[in-house]
């Protein structure tokens, strides 16, 4: 398997404008996670998908934030608009459950550099 | 709600040295806990998991142990090498697959 696929890699944009990244997951997994990850915050859980459900979208910081996940191969993640304090790496994780009490391994992918100016 | 520490935040130690990694966890009630290693401008890389009814993992020169009534893990290195050089993150799994992480122990292994 290629492992968890995001694209962009980087992402250079302008404040106001929108920004879609986008992430296939590991084939046959069931869960789907979007970090962030700053220097100050360090990584932080914005929503999180069981089946393509949302299970919790608690971490996203504000309503510009919005997540999809229209099938078990792809997600996205759109900021509309952008700010300059959105620049992050953003991450997509991915994981497989065989039941409530055997979560396993989760596996990152290799992150979207996204900088706002 | 569940708070991951991990001590030290930076550890530096010379080559061929045994070191021990730090995590401790608020709330007790877990089902897995993971370590990750994550090396400058890349992504997480999963090393060990271990499950909530295990006490320890090995890998290679890795050793994870757990111990849930106390709230604590433990990432243990042998024979440390410059290639271990990265951040170390450790992250407990909780109710519905949420996971929590620590803030991560930057190593350094001097050559």
């Amino acid at each position: 398997d290629a492992g968890v696929i995001q694209s962009p890699r980087h992402e250079v944009t302008e404040m106001g404008q929108e920004v879609t990244l986008r992430c296939k997951p590991i084939s046959g997994h069931d869960y789907l996670f979007w970090y962030r990850q700053t220097m100050m915050r360090g990584l932080e859980l914005l929503i999180y998908f069981n089946n393509n459900v949302p299970i919790d979208d608690s971490g996203m910081p504000e309503d510009r934030f919005s997540a999809k996940m229209p099938n078990a191969s792809f997600s996205t993640l759109k900021i509309q608009p952008s700010e300059p304090r959105d620049s992050a790496v953003y991450f997509c994780a991915s994981s497989f459950s065989s039941g409530k009490s055997s979560y396993n391994e989760q596996f990152f992918g290799p992150g979207t550099r996204l900088t706002v100016l | 709600k569940q708070e991951v520490t991990q001590i030290p935040a930076a550890l530096s130690v010379p080559e061929g040295e045994n070191l021990v990694l730090n995590c401790s966890f608020t709330d007790s009630a877990i089902y897995n806990l993971q370590w990750f290693r994550q090396d400058p401008g890349k992504g997480l890389t999963s090393l060990l998991l271990i499950q909530s009814s295990q006490r320890e993992q090995t890998s290679g020169r890795l050793n994870a142990s757990l111990d849930k009534s106390s709230g604590r893990s433990t990432l243990y290195i042998a024979a440390s090498q410059p290639g271990d050089s990265a951040t170390y993150l450790c992250a407990v799994i909780g109710n519905f697959n949420k996971f929590y992480f620590g803030s991560g122990t930057k190593l350094n292994v001097k050559p």
